[in-house]
Order: structure tokens, then C-alpha cells, then sequence
């Protein structure tokens, strides 16, 4: 069974500080996405990382792409209230099904 | 173009009841899964459906059962309620299903009492 594994489950950090979301498996991803989810409401998709070591940008947050592609990482610099919600990685196991890590939720106080 | 519609947003439901839930995808995209969430399981997936064929299944009983017409449109359907049913249900919409992106709706909030 392919399983995703995040880490850490709660965080809660003061506006400004950094802080790094991880994601891992056992198993190699053709690609894995990430989503923010806010409460009562579906998970919204901020990207797809495709290719293994591969960087994307999106304004404050960076993720990464592990080179065997079993990994990835979110990192979010100068966290800002609007950040807080739940963050959640997911890939396409090899029946394909979109499976989910459990979530890291982030609470990040003004 | 619109995003995934589901509805009803809210269910208060009975035990013993059945309830059905309905998802419209974005319009071209002909894969639908459906996700139940809760606090302590996270996003489980419960099937997906292409082109009105059910493609794949999650580990949940037989209880929970879905469908998906010409239109693409998808619906679940949760027999005899318990009490463990209450969740989040999520419906997810792609255009090809496997290896492609993947668009939440809002979800269903189902309280069984």
C-alpha cells in the first residue's frame, strides 16, 4: 500500500517566521500535488510538481520536488495569517487513486 | 468556466436513514471521485468514476454506493446511516482521472444523529 506521510501534523508560528511542510513515502510518484484547505470548505489545489528536483514558486511558498520523486516539501517564508488552514500533499497511487497525506495544520498568529 | 458544484452544502440525516449526495464536475472533466473526510481518518477515498463506469474503489462497505451519468455528473448514496457516517464528503473532478489535476467542491456536511 502506498501511503504519504506528512509532517509536522500541528504547527503554529508567530506572522514573519518561515516554516518547512514535508511530505514522504516509500513509494516513487509520478507526481504529487499540493492543496490548502480552509474549514468546511474543499481543498484548493496551489500546485503539481511533475519532474524530480524540480522547484516551483508561488509568491511566498516554494516546493520541492525530491530528486527519486518520493518526497516533497512546501516552505513558506514570512508566514502570514492568510497562510492558516490545512496543507495537504497527495499523489496518484499505482492503481490510481488520489491518495492524501494526513495534513499538517498551520496556525499562524498576527 | 465553473467550478464543482456540490450539493446539499448541509444534511442533517437519522440513523437507519439513506441519504444521496450530488456532484456536478467542471464541465469536459469526465473523472469524478468522491472523499470522505473526518478529523481523525483525514481524506479517505470512497471511488471514482469515468465515462459512467465505476474505475476504482476505496475500502468502505457496501453501504456506500455512486453513480454517474452521460452528463458526467456523479452521485453517492450512503444506505442505513450510523452515527460514524458524519464526515465531510468531498467530490474531486479531472479531466482524465489518473496523473491528472484534481478540483475539490465545497463538500457536504452530513450530521447523522
Amino acid at each position: 500500500t502506498q501511503l504519504l506521510e506528512q509532517s509536522p501534523q500541528f504547527l503554529s508560528i508567530q506572522e514573519g517566521e518561515n516554516l518547512t511542510v514535508y511530505c514522504n513515502s516509500s513509494s516513487v510518484f509520478s507526481s504529487l500535488q499540493w492543496y490548502r484547505q480552509e474549514p468546511g470548505e474543499g481543498p484548493v489545489l496551489l500546485v503539481t510538481v511533475v519532474t524530480g528536483g524540480e522547484v516551483k514558486k508561488l509568491k511566498r511558498l516554494t516546493f520541492q520536488f525530491g530528486d527519486a520523486r518520493k518526497d516533497s516539501s512546501l516552505h513558506i517564508t514570512a508566514a502570514q495569517p492568510g497562510d492558516t488552514g490545512l496543507y495537504l500533499c497527495a499523489g496518484y497511487s499505482n492503481t490510481g487513486k488520489l491518495i492524501f497525506g494526513q495534513g499538517t495544520t498551520l496556525q499562524v498568529k498576527p | 468556466k465553473a467550478g464543482v458544484t456540490q450539493t446539499p452544502r448541509y444534511l442533517i440525516k437519522t440513523r437507519g436513514q439513506q441519504v444521496t449526495l450530488s456532484c456536478s464536475p467542471i464541465s469536459g472533466h469526465r473523472s469524478v471521485s468522491w472523499y470522505q473526510q473526518t478529523p481523525g481518518q483525514g481524506l479517505q477515498f470512497l471511488f471514482e468514476y469515468f465515462s459512467e463506469t465505476q474505475r476504482n474503489k476505496g475500502n468502505f462497505p457496501g453501504r456506500f454506493s455512486g453513480r454517474q451519468f452521460s452528463n458526467s455528473r456523479s452521485e453517492m448514496n450512503v444506505s442505513t446511516l450510523e452515527l460514524g457516517d458524519s464526515a465531510l464528503y468531498l467530490c474531486a473532478s479531472s479531466p482524465q482521472g489518473q496523473n491528472t489535476e484534481a478540483f475539490f467542491g465545497q463538500g457536504t456536511r452530513l450530521t447523522v444523529v
